[in-house]
């Protein structure tokens, strides 16, 4: 069964740092994994899937890497603003009829 | 990206009550999840609803607790029934792109006196 893990729960850092995210699984069979964004009370945003054959992908100051061997995946968020003050989940797809396993997320605050 | 959305945003409800969640998408797409993210917790898959087939449910689901209808390829609803105060979660709807990239509706949050 895979299990997910996200450690901190929380993170608070001041504004302009990079900060790194961290994801890790059990089981490195998966098909790919993907990185979300959740504000307060709100649904899921995609931010990034990285298929299980590369080693990263980027999007603005955001580039998410996968270790499939180590089971581990980072977010790496250069620069970060008030604004990426938010929940990051990371899901394992196990391709086995794409279900998603998430972690519990780390809740990241960015003070100005 | 196909663009989600779900009705009620929210609700609060009565023990032994019933309430149906409509999900409906923009594009035709062949798998559709319903999840469930409980206070401070993060989401449980509830069941895979595809078209033309009976929903498959995970483990600690039941068809008579949460319902599923899949009538086409944009639409899909997710009954809770005989409500109890732990049912109270946020529930959302995804549905399986292309690369299977899932994609997240806004949710419904219910609340169960």
């Amino acid at each position: 069964k895979q299990e997910v893990t996200q450690i901190p729960a929380a993170l608070s850092v001041p504004e302009g740092e990079n900060l790194v995210l961290n994801c890790s699984f059990t089981d490195s069979a998966i098909y790919n994994l993907q990185w979300f964004r959740q504000d307060p009370g709100k649904g899921l945003t995609s931010l990034l899937l990285i298929q299980s054959s590369q080693r990263e992908q980027t999007s603005g100051r955001l580039n998410a890497s996968l270790d499939k061997s180590s089971g581990r995946s980072t977010l790496y968020i250069a620069a970060s603003q008030p604004g990426d003050s938010a929940t990051y989940l990371c899901a394992a797809n196990t391709g086995a009829n794409s279900k998603l396993t998430f972690g519990k997320g780390i809740t990241l605050s960015v003070r100005p | 990206s196909a663009v989600i959305s779900q009705k009620p945003s929210r609700d609060i409800c009565q023990r032994g009550t019933s309430l149906t969640i409509q999900c409906q998408v923009d594009s035709q797409v062949t798998m559709m999840f319903w999840y469930r993210q409980q206070p401070g917790q993060s989401l449980t898959l509830i069941a895979t609803a595809n078209q033309g087939s009976e929903a498959t449910y995970e483990s600690g689901f039941v068809i008579d607790k949460f319902p599923i209808s899949r009538p086409n390829l944009t639409f899909s609803t997710l009954t809770v029934s005989n409500m109890s105060p732990e049912d109270s979660s946020i529930y959302l709807c995804s549905v399986d792109e292309v690369r299977n990239e899932q994609f997240f509706g806004p949710g419904t949050r219910l609340t169960v006196l």
